[in-house]
């Protein structure tokens, strides 16, 4: 069964930084582009980063590009999203989601981790 | 950007009526590459259709899409209790991989 479980969140301060993690198994980690979906409280799904399969190609969405970094680690079938200069705006619930391909629809969520950015 | 633009915004319906959720693109998506999601409140988006019109792995077939080009459709047969949620439209053509604003399905 694919699971992916992420971690990380929590309260930091504007212009503070948090590293996500993502913890997949259940599939060939190595094999799957991944990304992260974030979504604001009471509002909808904004694309953030994505990573293709053996790391060697990243995404940012302007939004977050300069402050945020994707990487993976296909060893530990690890996904991460550290997040640098956070603003109160990076405020959301961060899902991390399985790729189908390249490009691909994303087929498998994680629960989610909420990161709140307050002083 | 493609921006998508997704309508209704809410929609009112009671169970075993028939749903048409509507996604329109700012320009062509290449390939159809637009996907459907459902959110319950609480939990992550839940694929249920990629590609436009073919159905993600365990979902119903009263779900079912078509579209081309700029407009896509997501219809529901026969509404079951459990398909009231949000919906969302999202296209993976061309970065950024954008989303559309979400319909409220609700009960009427």
């Amino acid at each position: 069964e694919v699971e992916l479980v992420e971690s990380g969140g929590g309260l930091v301060q504007p212009g503070g930084s948090l590293r996500l993690s993502c913890a997949a198994s259940g599939f060939t980690f190595s094999s799957y582009p991944m990304h992260w979906v974030r979504q604001a409280p009471g509002k909808g799904l904004e694309y953030v980063s994505a990573i293709s399969s053996n790391g060697g190609s990243t995404y940012h969405a302007n939004s977050v590009k300069g402050r945020f970094t994707i990487s993976r680690d296909n060893s530990k079938n690890t996904l991460y999203l550290q997040m640098g200069s956070l603003r109160v705006e990076d405020m959301a619930v961060y899902y991390c989601a399985r790729g189908m391909g390249l490009p691909g629809a994303l087929d498998y969520w994680g629960q989610g981790t909420l990161v709140a950015v307050s002083s | 950007e493609i921006v998508l633009t997704q309508s209704p915004g809410t929609l009112s319906l009671s169970p075993g009526e028939r749903a048409t959720l509507s996604c329109g693109a700012s320009q062509s998506i290449s390939s159809s590459y637009l996907a459907w999601y459902q959110q319950k409140p609480g939990q992550a988006p839940r694929l249920l259709i990629y590609g436009a019109s073919s159905r993600a792995t365990g979902i119903p077939d009263r779900f079912s899409g078509s579209g081309s080009g700029t407009d896509f459709t997501l219809t529901i047969s026969r509404l079951e209790p459990e398909d009231f949620a949000v919906y969302y439209c999202q296209q993976y053509g061309s970065p950024p991989r954008t989303f559309g604003q979400g319909t409220n399905l609700e009960i009427k």
